[in-house]
């Protein structure tokens, strides 16, 4: 089955620093990614889309100086939370569709931001 | 945009009993509603997955209906274990909408011993 690989798990930062994030599809090749931001007990809220070789695409309201995105090659999309602030703790989820299934989603493991 | 109720909120069932969580979506255009199910912490897992050209569909104790005329699906869990306490969301897309899943709140489903 398909596998998307997300790190780190789990990251605690001090507020104003930068935290990078990766999400790796292993077993096949994403065009596409998205990244997801779940606070406790809530649903999972798309942030953006990822797309190899082109700019991301943000949701409304999701600042795009702030949660920068690489999607540099087919198989690694990076989101990087800039100037880290406590509102900004939440976990963070990645997602893969797959070829060929083109609505199946495969999420990556999640990280756990704790800014303090 | 897609808006997607998702109902209840929580629900708790003996073991053995049956569950059953309901959707209900606002875009006509949907077209594909797959249902999560996320344990605390982890990422969630495909369970069971639903076109629009279908009314239902089975996968042992899962089972997924669709009305696309009141524009609502919902999820069955029969035989329920204790192994099935996890939170489950459902979710919406459509065809040319570039796989964006808008997700449901999620129910929080307990399984009693």
């Amino acid at each position: 089955g398909a596998v998307v690989s997300q790190h780190p798990s789990w990251v605690i930062c001090k507020s104003g620093t930068s935290v990078k994030i990766e999400c790796r599809s292993l077993d096949f090749q994403a065009t596409t990614m998205f990244w997801y931001r779940q606070f406790p007990k809530q649903s999972l809220m798309l942030m953006a889309t990822s797309n190899e070789g082109s700019k991301a695409t943000y949701e409304q309201g999701v600042e795009k100086d702030k949660f920068l995105i690489n999607h540099a090659s087919l198989t690694l999309s990076t989101l990087t939370v800039t100037s880290a602030h406590p509102e900004d703790s939440s976990f963070y989820i990645c997602s893969a569709p797959l070829q060929g299934a083109y609505e199946k989603l495969f999420f990556g493991s999640g990280t756990q931001l704790s800014v303090l | 945009g897609e808006n997607v109720e998702q109902h209840p909120s929580t629900l708790s069932v003996q073991e053995g009993d049956s569950a059953v969580i309901k959707c209900t979506y606002s875009d006509s255009a949907s077209n594909y509603f797959p249902w999560y199910k996320q344990e605390l912490g982890k990422r969630p897992q495909l369970i069971i997955d639903i076109r629009s050209n279908v009314g239902e569909k089975k996968d042992q104790r899962i089972a997924v209906t669709l009305n696309k005329t009141a524009k609502h699906f919902s999820l069955h869990i029969t035989e329920t274990q204790p192994e099935d306490s996890a939170v489950y969301f459902c979710a919406a897309s459509k065809a040319g909408g570039g796989n964006k899943l808008t997700f449901g709140t999620g129910t929080q489903l307990k399984v009693e011993l």
